[in-house]
């Protein structure tokens, strides 16, 4: 079975460090792009990162750029999500998601989605 | 930024058909994809590159793509189908993904 199990959030004071991991199974992670995609309590989906397969691009959205880190380790079928001068409006479910395609500009879709780790700053 | 709009909500009676929008500049140069999910859930890919459907999704589900919008039809409409749905696009000019802000479909 394909899935995605997200680990690392919690409650964390703004200005502090959290590290999110997603580990995979049931699949070739190798072979796809990654993307992590938050929402906040009540609100629509925000992407946040995205690296392909083999982390030869990696692009962040705005709110985040410059302060979060996107990386990968193929060989541990993992994908992370360093944050770094967390901010109130970090707070939100993480997901850590597949991409159907290998590379980000070939994006295909985002067809395998895990349950998330929730990130509050306070 | 890119941007893609959606109406906030819609509303359709059990049996008939849901018609949801997403507009944004020049959609029609791009594949549209589209996510349903329920409260509590994460999201579920229905429909990708505009009108394929993957592997589990009802044929009820559809999209389409005219002109400065994308569709997403559900025929056929059951209250299990009651969920937002979003769209989403690669915007190659930024290299992100961009998320419609979803619509709440109500099923009366």
């Amino acid at each position: 079975e394909v899935q995605l199990a997200e680990s690392g959030g919690g409650l964390v004071q703004p200005g502090r460090s959290l590290r999110l991991s997603c580990a995979a199974s049931g699949f070739t992670f190798s072979d796809y792009a990654m993307h992590w995609v938050r929402q906040a309590p009540g609100k629509g989906l925000e992407w946040v990162s995205g690296i392909s397969w083999n982390s030869g691009g990696i692009e962040y959205g705005d709110s985040v750029k410059g302060r979060f880190t996107l990386f990968r380790d193929n060989a541990k079928k993992s994908l992370y999500l360093q944050m770094n001068s967390l901010r109130p409006d970090d707070t939100a479910l993480y997901y850590c998601v597949k991409d159907r395609g290998a590379a980000l500009g070939r994006h295909k879709g985002l067809d395998v989605w895990g349950q998330g780790t929730t990130v509050t700053v306070s | 930024s890119y941007v893609l709009t959606q109406p906030p909500s819609v509303s359709v009676a059990p049996g008939k058909t849901a018609r949801i929008s997403c507009g944004g500049d020049n959609i029609g140069n791009k594949r549209v994809h589209w996510y349903q999910q329920k409260p509590g859930q994460a999201p579920v890919l229905v429909v990708y590159d505009d009108t394929d459907r993957p592997s589990g999704i009802p044929e009820r589900f559809s999209g389409s793509h005219s002109g400065d919008a994308a569709t997403l039809t559900v025929s056929m409409v059951e209250a299990g189908d009651e969920a937002d749905y979003y769209c989403q696009v690669w915007d190659s000019s930024s290299d992100h993904v961009v998320f419609g802000g979803g619509t709440k479909l109500t099923v009366l």
